[in-house]
C-alpha cells in the first residue's frame, strides 16, 4: 500500500497570503496524484489531477506541482471560501489511499 | 445537472447488514467507473471500494474485503454497496465518487453508525 503523508497537518495563514501544502508518497505514483478540498459538513470536492491540472471550475489561484513522490498545492492568495481541509490521494495503484489532510486556518 | 445521491443509511447493531445505493443522474452512468469512500467522524478519507463501468473489475479495501459488496445496475443507474457483517468502526459518512482520472464527482454522502 502506498502511504501518503501531508504536511503540515494544520496551517494558519492570513487572507490575501500564499499557502504552499504537501504531499509525499511512499513511492512514486508518477504523475497519478489528485488534491481535494472538503468543508465543513460537506463532500469532498476535486481541485487538481494529474498532479497539476485544474479540475472544471478551479480558480487559477489553485495550482499543483511535482511527480513521483513529491507533491505540493499552492494557493496564491487566500480567500475567505479556501479555509477548508485539503487532501491529497493517489490513484496509480490499488488500493487508492488518501494523505491525512492538511487544514488551512485563519490566522 | 450531473449528481450523485447516497440513500440507506442509518443506525444498525453491531453484526448487522445495511445496503447502501447511489443514484446517478445528468451523465452517461454505464460510460463511468465508481467507487466508495467513507470517513469516520472528524477523521480522514477512506477509499473501500471499486468497480468498473462493465462490472467486470473491482478492488476492496483490506478493511472491508469479505464482508461488503460493491454491484451496479447500469439500466437503473445506480450504484450499490452491501455491507454484512458490520463493525463499530464502520461507522462514517459513506460517499459513492465518480473515477475518471481521479474521483471527479461526489455524492452527499449517508451516514452509517453501527452501536449497540
Amino acid at each position: 500500500e502506498i502511504v501518503m503523508t501531508q504536511s503540515p497537518a494544520t496551517l494558519s495563514v492570513s487572507s490575501g497570503e500564499r499557502a504552499t501544502l504537501s504531499c509525499r508518497a511512499s513511492q512514486t505514483v508518477s504523475m497519478n496524484l489528485a488534491w481535494y478540498q472538503q468543508k465543513p459538513g460537506q463532500a469532498p470536492r476535486l481541485l487538481i489531477f494529474s498532479a497539476s491540472t485544474r479540475a472544471t471550475g478551479i480558480p487559477a489561484r489553485f495550482s499543483g506541482g511535482g511527480s513521483g513522490t513529491e507533491f505540493t498545492l499552492t494557493i496564491s492568495s487566500l480567500q475567505s471560501e479556501d479555509f477548508a481541509v485539503y487532501y491529497c490521494q493517489q490513484y496509480y495503484n490499488w488500493p487508492r489511499t488518501f494523505g491525512q489532510g492538511t487544514k488551512v486556518e485563519i490566522k | 445537472e450531473v449528481q450523485l445521491v447516497e440513500s440507506g443509511g442509518g443506525l444498525v447493531q453491531p453484526g448487522g447488514s445495511l445496503r447502501l445505493s447511489c443514484a446517478a443522474s445528468g451523465f452517461n452512468f454505464p460510460n463511468y467507473d465508481m467507487n466508495w469512500v467513507r470517513q469516520a467522524p472528524g477523521k480522514g478519507l477512506e477509499w473501500i471500494s471499486y468497480l468498473r463501468n462493465d462490472g467486470n473489475s473491482l478492488y476492496y479495501a483490506d478493511s472491508v474485503r469479505g464482508r461488503f459488496t460493491i454491484t451496479r445496475d447500469n439500466s437503473k443507474n445506480t450504484l450499490y454497496l452491501q455491507m454484512n457483517s458490520l463493525r463499530v468502526e464502520d461507522t462514517a459518512v459513506y460517499y459513492c465518487a465518480r473515477s475518471w482520472r481521479a474521483f471527479d464527482v461526489w455524492g452527499q454522502g449517508t451516514m452509517v453508525t453501527v452501536s449497540s
